[in-house]
């Protein structure tokens, strides 16, 4: 059984906010909500992690749902760079650092 | 800098020829992981482990060998090489924090390996 789905595809156009949608309704109480993204057959690259609140760093933003079924991974101003699949990962609390990557979502940024 | 380092980047060999892909981090991590990624399966974990001298299987270990002798060091090995081990592998390192919050896996470049 999958542990996250995700669409398949995305697109947006340059400048503008790419939100990137996961479900995860299975999650359990000690399961964080990763994300990582991979350009073009490139080593994947962390980008943020979750467990209940919203988190923001440098890269995106991360929306947790109250119910923690499902995440959004927000990227504010979209760049031709960004274009990349994006994995949503959901994994114990830290200390087991075994990371199980789906399918992800492709995401295409257009000038 | 931080990074991890994998060598070969690219590889061509026949079936049945032993081959080690070394993988390095200078970041002190305890955990490393190797993975494959092919097309439509996605990622795929090999081996991981956890510090030096401790190692263990993860999804797809068939066909694959490990050694953990030094913290910085996990490298890969194909004692025999088979066709259905083509593949583009990734190595990763992470920090082993139980309490932190703070946790990411860092990827090497990949090494696209062809048997043919």
């Amino acid at each position: 059984d999958a542990k996250t789905t995700q669409p398949t595809s995305m697109d947006c156009a340059e400048g503008r906010a790419a939100n990137l949608p996961c479900n995860h309704s299975t999650i359990s109480g000690n399961e964080y909500v990763y994300w990582y993204r991979q350009i073009h057959s490139q080593g994947p690259q962390y980008i943020i992690h979750g467990l209940k609140n919203n988190e923001t760093n440098e890269m995106a933003s991360l929306i947790i749902t109250e119910d923690r079924k499902s995440s959004t991974l927000i990227l504010p101003h979209a760049t031709l760079r960004d274009t990349a699949v994006y994995y949503c990962i959901v994994s114990p609390s830290p200390g087991y650092s075994t990371l199980t990557f789906g399918k992800g979502t492709m995401l295409l940024v257009s000038p | 800098e931080a990074q991890v380092t994998q060598n070969p980047r690219y590889l061509i060999t026949v079936t049945g020829k032993k081959l080690t892909v070394t993988c390095s981090q200078n970041m002190n991590h305890e955990y490393m992981s190797w993975y494959r990624q092919d097309p439509g399966l996605g990622l795929r974990q090999i081996y991981y482990s956890m510090n030096v001298e401790v190692t263990d299987k993860g999804d797809v270990p068939e066909g694959y060998k490990v050694s953990r002798k030094e913290k910085r060091n996990f490298p890969l090995i194909l004692e025999s090489p088979s066709p259905n081990q083509t593949s583009l592998y990734f190595c990763a390192s992470s920090l082993f924090s139980g309490t932190s919050g703070r946790y990411e896996q860092y990827f090497g470049p990949g090494t696209r390996l062809t048997v043919t």
